[in-house]
């Protein structure tokens, strides 16, 4: 079946340094999903990519899906306190009745 | 509009025992999906249902069964618990035309001793 990788599991910054995570998908995907989730939370939507090559911003967020689409990769830049969490990619395979398969996730700690 | 909801929050049982969670949306999403949560393996699809009545199996199925008598309901039931079914168990729910993305509850911790 599908997998979806993340690299690296953990990662833990002090505030200012920038971040990223890494996702790789076994097979292309039709799009692909971020979601966060803050310890103790459940996850919440981020951002969709649907386009190859696409790449997306949201504040010091940016997003990008693969010319490929089979990997994606989340770039914080000057970490803040706030956006400890974990970081989850999703991958969506079309005629799948919107089944997401989750990476593994990310852990992101930031201090000061 | 308090989106999607899971009750119980909190639960202990005991091997062999039996219980029921409840999850409802009222965004009158068509898509509703029962995740499981375990350390270091993010999140696995146990079931999931594309629309009332209708019911499909994840990557997690064995241990568990669902209904969706109502749109707005997904119930997850656990027949027979074992210790390797202690998780933090998502909700979720999702609806048609592109988007896809989902909104998940608050989750419900389960412990089986």
């Amino acid at each position: 079946g599908q997998q979806v990788m993340q690299i690296p599991q953990y990662q833990h910054v002090q505030e200012g340094e920038d971040f990223t995570t890494y996702c790789n998908s076994s097979t292309t995907l039709s799009n692909i999903q971020w979601y966060k989730q803050r310890p103790g939370g459940h996850p919440v939507f981020l951002i969709q990519l649907v386009k190859s090559g696409e790449v997306k911003k949201q504040k010091r967020l940016t997003f990008q899906f693969g010319e490929a689409k089979k990997n994606s990769s989340l770039h914080i830049t000057a970490t803040q306190t706030t956006d400890v969490g974990t970081y989850f990619c999703a991958g969506l395979n079309t005629g799948t009745a919107s089944k997401l398969t989750f990476g593994t996730g990310t852990r992101l700690q930031v201090t000061l | 509009n308090a989106g999607v909801t899971q009750t119980p929050k909190f639960r202990v049982l005991k091997t062999g025992q039996s219980m029921t969670l409840l999850c409802a949306q009222d965004m009158n999403h068509e898509y509703m999906y029962w995740y499981r949560q375990d350390p270091g393996m993010g999140l696995r699809l146990i079931h999931y249902s594309v629309g009332e009545g209708t019911t499909a199996k994840g990557e997690v199925p064995d241990g568990y069964n669902v209904s969706r008598l109502k749109k707005q309901n997904f119930l997850l039931g656990l027949e027979s618990a074992a210790p390797s079914q202690t998780s933090v168990y998502f909700c979720a729910s999702s609806s048609t035309g592109g988007r896809y993305e989902q909104y998940f509850g608050p989750g419900t911790r389960l412990t089986v001793t």
